[in-house]
């Protein structure tokens, strides 16, 4: 059964250091999601993608992050310069039309 | 804003009762309801729900929407320590394909 995939499974970074987190969305399907979901809280929006573009981003997705989908297959979300509160779960997700998730990024900055 | 309420919050029951969560929803453009359980990592998807009305069933767990009073129920009969998880709605506000509102969740836990 097809799956979204995201690597890697664990990030630690220093503040102030930029990661990338990537993610391989189940092929055939057009639109992809970052979500994020604080240790404790609820699964939040950040952005989400279609025909190569920013479709919809939430206020959280600031001027510190972008996404990108380098080639066919790759959906990636950068962020520019970590902070504390950046630390959290980051999940992908990608849909035709019920939206599918990834097993998650768990991105701890010290 | 569009919101998303899910209770209890958290449940504890034992292995073989039946538990209902409950979401209810406040939304400007309602689609569909969507169920996810969460147990260590990514939300698994488990039912979505777009006709009031018209029950879903998957093996032991069943759900329901209700348009008119703007909730849903999430059913489990018979349960197992394997359902404990965090149960996860989400509404999709818009035209399909948009972003998710999720709820906090309900934190089952199921004692042998």
């Amino acid at each position: 059964e097809p799956e979204v995939t995201q690597t890697p499974s664990h990030q630690v970074t220093q503040m102030g250091q930029e990661v990338i987190l990537r993610c391989v969305p189940i092929s055939n399907h057009l639109y992809f999601y970052w979500y994020r979901q604080i240790l404790g809280q609820k699964v939040e929006f950040l952005v989400s993608f279609y025909n190569n573009e920013i479709s919809e981003k939430s206020e959280i997705f600031d001027d510190q992050f972008s996404v990108e989908r380098p080639d066919g297959s790759n959906f990636t979300l950068k962020i520019r310069s970590t902070k504390l509160e950046d630390s959290a779960m980051y999940f992908c997700a990608s849909s035709s039309y019920t939206q599918y998730f990834g097993p998650g990024t768990r991105l701890t900055v010290l | 804003e569009d919101k998303v309420v899910q209770s209890p919050l958290s449940l504890v029951v034992h292995e073989g009762d039946t538990v209902t969560l409950n979401c209810s929803y406040e939304v400007t453009n309602f689609r569909s309801l969507l169920w996810y359980k969460q147990e260590k990592k990514a939300p698994t998807f488990l039912f979505m729900l777009t006709s009031s009305g018209i029950e879903k069933k998957s093996g032991r767990l069943s759900s329901i929407l209700d348009k008119k009073e703007l909730f849903s129920i999430l059913n489990i009969t018979a349960t197992q320590t394997g359902d404990s998880a965090v149960y996860l709605c989400a509404v999709d506000a818009n035209s399909g394909n948009t972003p998710l509102v999720f709820g906090k969740g309900t934190r089952l836990s199921v004692i042998a």
